[in-house]
């Protein structure tokens, strides 16, 4: 399966503790968004990223939330010292950016996090 | 600003009932527009999409078109299955960078 991976699906952190979610994106795809989807709530984005760029970060709390994606290996998205208002799905999606046009964006099945 | 308002669930249907989801928004410049399907415990798979108005998207029976005059992108089709039970999230892109959605319509399929 070549799809977006996302890992790991599920994750339990105490309040105060970090969490850190992982994002592969489809094969031959350098592009990566993160979103969040809280309960009875659409997705909001938080951050798009190409390899080694922060290109639109406008939806990224301004803290304890960062995020990479390195030249090698998956897309990070970290949570410093977590709150319970934090408990959401996180999804990934990935594309491969034609110039001009709107490209589709593939989803992973997310990362389900819950903070004690 | 950039929106999507939709039509709010969970919404009940019989098997080979018609089903119509509304779905407006409000953007800048000339978005295009998507309709994604999530099933439970998965993440959102893109059903169809338009780019540009007058655009009719379509995919699985399902259909939207992209009316400007009316800022809407309502989803139809004719006869639901019980297999169409799903979570429906209307989107819009004004770049394609940054995806605009709806909050979804829970839509549950009876036999």
């Amino acid at each position: 399966n070549a799809g977006v991976m996302q890992n790991p699906r599920h994750l339990v952190r105490r309040r105060g503790q970090e969490a850190r979610l992982r994002c592969s994106p489809m094969k031959g795809h350098s592009h990566v968004y993160w979103y969040r989807q809280l309960p009875e709530e659409g997705l909001k984005f938080m951050v798009y990223l190409q390899k080694e760029n922060i290109i639109d970060e406008s939806g990224m709390p301004k803290e304890r939330f960062s995020a990479e994606f390195p030249k090698e290996g998956p897309s990070i998205l970290r949570i410093q010292q977590v709150v319970r208002g934090d408990s959401a799905a996180y999804f990934c999606a990935s594309s491969q950016r034609t110039s001009g046009g709107s490209d589709e964006q593939y989803f992973g099945p997310g990362t389900r996090l819950t903070v004690t | 600003g950039n929106s999507v308002t939709q039509m709010e669930g969970p919404v009940t249907l019989s098997e080979e009932a018609f089903l119509t989801i509304n779905c407006t928004y409000t953007a800048t410049g000339y978005p295009s527009l998507f309709w994604y399907v999530q099933y439970p415990g998965e993440g959102l798979q893109l059903l169809l999409k338009a780019t540009k108005a007058d655009d009719k998207g379509s995919n699985k029976g399902f259909e939207a078109t992209y009316r400007k005059e009316t800022t809407s992108f309502h989803l139809e089709k004719g006869s639901v299955q019980v297999s169409d039970s799903a979570v429906y999230f209307c989107a819009l892109t004004p770049t394609g960078n940054q995806f605009y959605f709806g909050t979804g319509t829970s839509l549950t399929v009876i036999p």
